[in-house]
């Protein structure tokens, strides 16, 4: 069984800060894959990164950066230099060879405002 | 990347009546797709998978007789919500994905169901 955990439930922070999502899994699979979702208050899910097991580096774009840590089963999210429009529910994912039907676990998300 | 339409964005209905959610793949064939509901500021719950050409695959706990999916041909899912309730009332979110469990997932804008 796959398990995703964000133990945010929602994190505040003002304009130009760094912030960090913590994302915590659990899986016995030894190949899997790891997203993370951005979620604005439209709703559509919007799709922001995607490493899979055996890539331990760490990942930039732009503002966003990943830390993947397999020896913490981590996969963290740091946004640098923060704007408003990064507000949204973030959600980590998880996906593995041996999951059913290709569906992608959910991390119960964390809601992130930033503030002017 | 890939591109996943829901429509209708929202829609309200009167207690007793149907209503039917269609979620299309644009521009790739999806032999699966999924179906989710989403509670405010919860994550999403995976209700059924759908596979094209046969039965659903539906979670423990959802009514297979009030949730009907039927998923036609590659590119189509439909969700229709039987004889709905304001129980029923929720976010609801579609997605296919291109491959694999290595493959992203695509989503659907979401489905605002308000049943009065």
């Amino acid at each position: 069984a796959q398990k995703v955990t964000q133990a945010q439930t929602e994190i505040s922070v003002v304009e130009k800060e760094d912030v960090t999502l913590d994302c915590v899994y659990e899986t016995r699979d030894t190949t899997y894959y790891l997203f993370w979702y951005k979620q604005p208050p439209s709703g559509e899910l919007v799709f922001l990164i995607r490493r899979n097991s055996f890539d331990e580096q760490n990942e930039i774009s732009g503002r966003y950066s990943w830390n993947f840590q397999k020896s913490t089963s981590s996969f963290n999210f740091t946004i640098t230099a923060s704007h408003v429009v990064d507000s949204a529910v973030y959600f980590c994912a998880l996906s593995a060879s041996s999951g059913s039907a290709r569906q992608l676990t959910f991390g119960s998300g964390t809601q992130l405002t930033v503030l002017p | 990347g890939a591109v996943v339409s829901q429509h209708p964005s929202w829609v309200i209905c009167k207690s007793g009546t149907s209503v039917k959610i269609e979620c299309r793949s644009l521009d790739f064939q999806a032999t699966t797709m999924f179906w989710y509901r989403q509670f405010p500021k919860q994550s999403l719950m995976l209700m059924a998978t759908s596979n094209e050409g046969s039965k659903a695959t539906y979670e423990q706990g959802v009514e297979k007789d009030k949730f009907l999916i039927n998923h036609a041909s590659l590119t189509l899912s439909t969700l229709t919500v039987t004889s709905a309730h304001p129980e029923d009332s929720s976010f609801y979110i579609c997605s296919a994905r291109v491959g694999g469990f290595d493959t992203e997932a695509f989503f659907g804008q979401g489905t605002r169901l308000t049943v009065v």
